[in-house]
This record gives C-alpha cells, structure tokens and sequence, in this order.
C-alpha cells in the first residue's frame, strides 16, 4: 500500500472489555513500532518489531497490553480488561531496517480508543 | 531515565515570523535525532539528524544537530498558517523517545 494504515479509526469501548487495535505496515518494511500519545503528551513507545526477530516489547505499560506480528506484515495490538487510562491514541509505524534508514518512521493515522 | 524535553510547549506567532524551536536529549542508546510534524493524529517525518553541526534543509524549514550539548533546533522562516502544527522531536535508535512537543500556532 501507499502508506501505513490503522483500524478501526476510533474505537469505544466499555471499561474492563478487550480492544484489537490493527496495523498494516508500508510494503516491504520490516520494522513495525506501536505507540501511544495520551491527550497533551508525548509519544509513547510500546513495542517494536523487526523482522523474524523478538520483539522489543520493553515499552508495554503492564501485561494486559499484547502485540503480534503475523507474517512479518500485519500487527495486532490487543489491551485486556481495558482502564478508563487507556484512552489514547494508538499510532503504528513502520521502517525499513537497512542502515541509516532504520530511524526513518512513517506513521499510519492512529486508532483513538475511548474507555468509558 | 531517558528523557527528551521540548520548548516552548507552545507558541503563537504571525505570518511572516521566524521560530525556533528546542529539543534537548538525555537518551542512553542515540543514534539520531527526528523531527515530526503533527497536525491531527499521524505525525509526518521533517528530518533526520545524526551528525553535530549538519544543518539539514528543506524549503522554509531547517534543523541542526548538537551532540555535545545533546541538543537540537528546528527553526521555521516566513511563518505561514499552514505551518500550524505540534513539533515532535525523539532521540534513540529503535525506540525513540519522544518529547511532548510544541504546539505552533501561526496567526494570519
């Protein structure tokens, strides 16, 4: 595809149920990044992908946040028993992973998940 | 503890102004420094920094690098309201550490 995609776009859901939030890297970028930027903050890093590697999974704030990578493409961020505090916006980016260009993160749009 | 701080975190000018605008680092793995620029949820790429004293340009947008003073500046000339955004700056390698940005906003 032209760029990375995200869905759903915006996702409500009733405290203590379980979210998947998707991501579809750019064709052929072997690393994928989940963030998440609560209202008024910085980016947070939650996880990182890279290739058939382990992921780096030292950013997840507590053990109900999960991520998969299928395939080397397609990932799934998935929060459990979701808090009111998980509202934010969930963005995925992906890079290549070849030298310099490694940093070089493109972002997909984001998921705003709403814990009511 | 990494830490990647940003200012001002906010600031109004007018069209036709210049700003500057600051990122100092305190990452324990660096490799480069990014500037994005954020209008509504996806930050869009502006630059990558990794060597001290490289200004990088694009148009009306600059930035360099200062790795002795683990510093950044991404300055913006000719101010127009499209420039309207929040300014990200992180510092890393794989997990880069973002700062809160600041918010820009260009008045007619």
């Amino acid at each position: 595809g032209a760029g990375v995609s995200q869905s759903p776009s915006n996702k409500v859901t009733e405290k203590g149920k379980d979210v998947e939030l998707r991501c579809d890297p750019i064709s052929g970028h072997t690393a994928l990044y989940w963030y998440r930027q609560s209202l008024g903050q910085g980016l947070e890093f939650l996880i990182y992908f890279q290739g058939n590697s382990a992921p780096d999974k030292s950013g997840l704030p507590s053990d109900r946040f999960s991520a998969e990578r299928t395939g080397g493409s397609v990932s799934t961020l998935t929060i459990q028993r979701t808090q009111q505090e998980d509202s934010a916006v969930y963005l995925c980016a992906s890079s290549l992973a070849t030298g310099r260009s490694r940093e070089t993160q493109y972002f997909g749009p984001g998921t705003r998940l709403l814990v009511l | 503890e990494d830490k990647v701080v940003q200012s001002p975190l906010s600031l109004v000018v007018h069209e036709g102004d210049t700003v500057t605008l600051n990122c100092s680092y305190e990452v324990t793995n660096f490799r480069s420094l990014l500037w994005y620029k954020q209008e509504k949820k996806a930050p869009t790429f502006l630059f990558m920094l990794t060597s001290s004293g490289i200004e990088k340009k694009s148009g009306r947008l600059s930035s360099i690098l200062d790795k002795k003073e683990l510093f950044s500046i991404l300055n913006i000339t000719a101010t127009q309201t499209g420039d309207s955004a929040v300014y990200l700056c992180a510092g890393g390698v794989n997990d880069m550490r973002f700062g809160a940005g600041t918010r820009l906003t260009v008045k007619p």
